[in-house]
């Protein structure tokens, strides 16, 4: 089992402010994703990382970034938020095991931009 | 790409009733189905999990099983109780790929 971290877990902010989630795995795992999620809705994929310096785009566009300098470590920053960025977000690591990609989630760390 | 159909999105049963969840996906070289129940205010977290070599996986009142002409999967869950009461999502990978295709999700609310 892996241990995710996000901080903060409940954040509201004013827009056009800059935020960073944090997030963190104890686990040493190399992969590690972000999803954005509407409450009880789809799991959307806005970033995912192979590795330390590697950062790739998800399937949905955001107009957040990550950056992956340490295995552990994987932030999501928005530079300026808008009442649109409020959602939930969700950081994940993964590990292969004799199944497969086991991905394992973090709390989640919920946003409303005011 | 591949594509996860999940059904339904909503499902209501009393206390003590089994519930089944359904997901259909696209991509025959998919071999890893795994579920993830996710309760209120909290992360997605893995119940259970299947390969494609395995029909059938099951642990206490959870089963899934695995049909792999048909490329459906569906999870089972016996002698529902109030704290099953989740959104469950279904979820669809091949081997050397890190990104799952997920369902959905479906609700279940379980009355006592």
């Amino acid at each position: 089992e892996a241990d995710i971290y996000q901080t903060p877990r409940y954040l509201v902010i004013g827009t056009g402010k800059k935020i960073t989630l944090e997030c963190s795995q104890t686990m040493g795992h190399d992969k590690m994703y972000w999803y954005q999620q509407d409450p009880g809705m789809e799991l959307h994929l806005i970033h995912y990382s192979y590795g330390v310096n590697s950062t790739e785009k998800g399937d949905l566009s955001s107009e957040s970034t990550v950056s992956r300098i340490r295995t552990e470590h994987f932030p999501l920053t928005l530079e300026s938020a808008r009442p649109s960025h409020t959602s939930q977000y969700l950081c994940a690591s993964s590990e292969y095991t004799r199944s497969g990609n086991t991905i394992y989630f973090g709390e989640g760390s919920w946003l409303t931009v005011v | 790409g591949e594509n996860v159909e999940q059904h339904p999105s909503t499902l209501s049963v009393q206390e003590g009733d089994s519930a089944v969840i359904k997901c259909t996906y696209s991509d025959s070289a998919s071999n890893y189905f795994p579920w993830y129940k996710q309760e209120l205010g909290k992360g997605p977290q893995l119940i259970i999990d299947i390969r494609s070599n395995v029909g059938e996986k099951k642990d206490q009142r959870i089963a899934v099983t695995l049909n792999k002409t048909a490329k459906h999967f569906s999870l089972h869950i016996t002698e529902t109780q109030p704290e099953d009461s989740a959104v469950y999502f279904c979820a669809a990978s091949k081997g050397g790929s890190y990104i799952p295709t997920f369902g959905r999700g479906t609700s279940l609310i379980v009355h006592p």
